[in-house]
């Protein structure tokens, strides 16, 4: 079964502050997406990851994915509460296309 | 350009009965997914649409069924009710064509409570 474990699981923090979240797995995909769910709302893509070891940077956001395409990083600069949030990564295993999502970091950015 | 709609938005039912929800993609896409979203987790796939055939589906019992229209909308039916379907219920659309990369578009979700 594959999986895809995020941690932290929950993250609080004071606007200003950097931080990074981490999606792992032992399995290879093929590309990985990262979302931001807010509350009552659906989960929005925020961009996906294909070749290994490439960085793609929105805004304060900053992805990377690992040269062997089985994890993945998320860093935010000088955090604002307006990324609170619920993070989802959601890898691809190939022509399948059912995507592999993990649990999620919930963040918490305080003013 | 109308985003994935779903409705209710929210609904509250018994165990034992039977509900039905419902989904409008993205216009220009064909493809439905649908996801069940405990608080504070991540979606768990429980199956997609496309060309009105279920393709693929998660790891959910019989009770869970689903139906896609000529026009690409998509129902989500769950009979015999638990107390452990209350979940978030999002529906997600795509485009087959753009690939296993093309991104998922996601609805506001139906918030399911059974009592």
């Amino acid at each position: 079964t594959q999986l895809l474990e995020q941690s932290p699981q929950f993250l609080s923090i004071q606007e200003g502050e950097n931080l990074t979240v981490y999606c792992n797995s032992s399995s290879v995909f093929s590309s990985l997406q990262w979302y931001r769910q807010e509350p009552g709302e659906g989960p929005v893509l925020l961009v996906t990851v294909v070749t290994g070891g490439e960085v793609k940077k929105l805004k304060r956001l900053t992805f990377q994915f690992g040269d062997a395409r089985k994890d993945s990083s998320l860093h935010i600069t000088a955090a604002q509460p307006g990324d609170t949030g619920l993070y989802l990564c959601a890898g691809n295993a190939g022509n399948n296309r059912k995507l592999i999502w993990g649990l999620g970091t919930s963040l918490a950015v305080n003013p | 350009d109308a985003g994935v709609t779903q409705s209710p938005t929210h609904l509250i039912k018994t165990r034992g009965q039977q509900v039905t929800l419902r989904c409008s993609p993205k216009s220009g896409h064909d493809t439905v997914s649908w996801y069940q979203q405990a608080l504070g987790q991540g979606p768990q796939f429980i199956f997609q649409y496309y060309e009105e055939e279920e393709r693929q589906r998660g790891n959910f019992p019989d009770r869970f069924s689903g139906h896609q229209f000529p026009n690409y909308s998509s129902e989500l039916n769950v009979n015999a009710l638990l107390l452990g379907d209350s979940a978030l219920y999002l529906c997600a659309s795509s485009l087959l064509a753009g690939g296993s990369n093309s991104p998922l578009h996601f609805g506001n979700g139906t918030r399911l409570t059974v009592t």
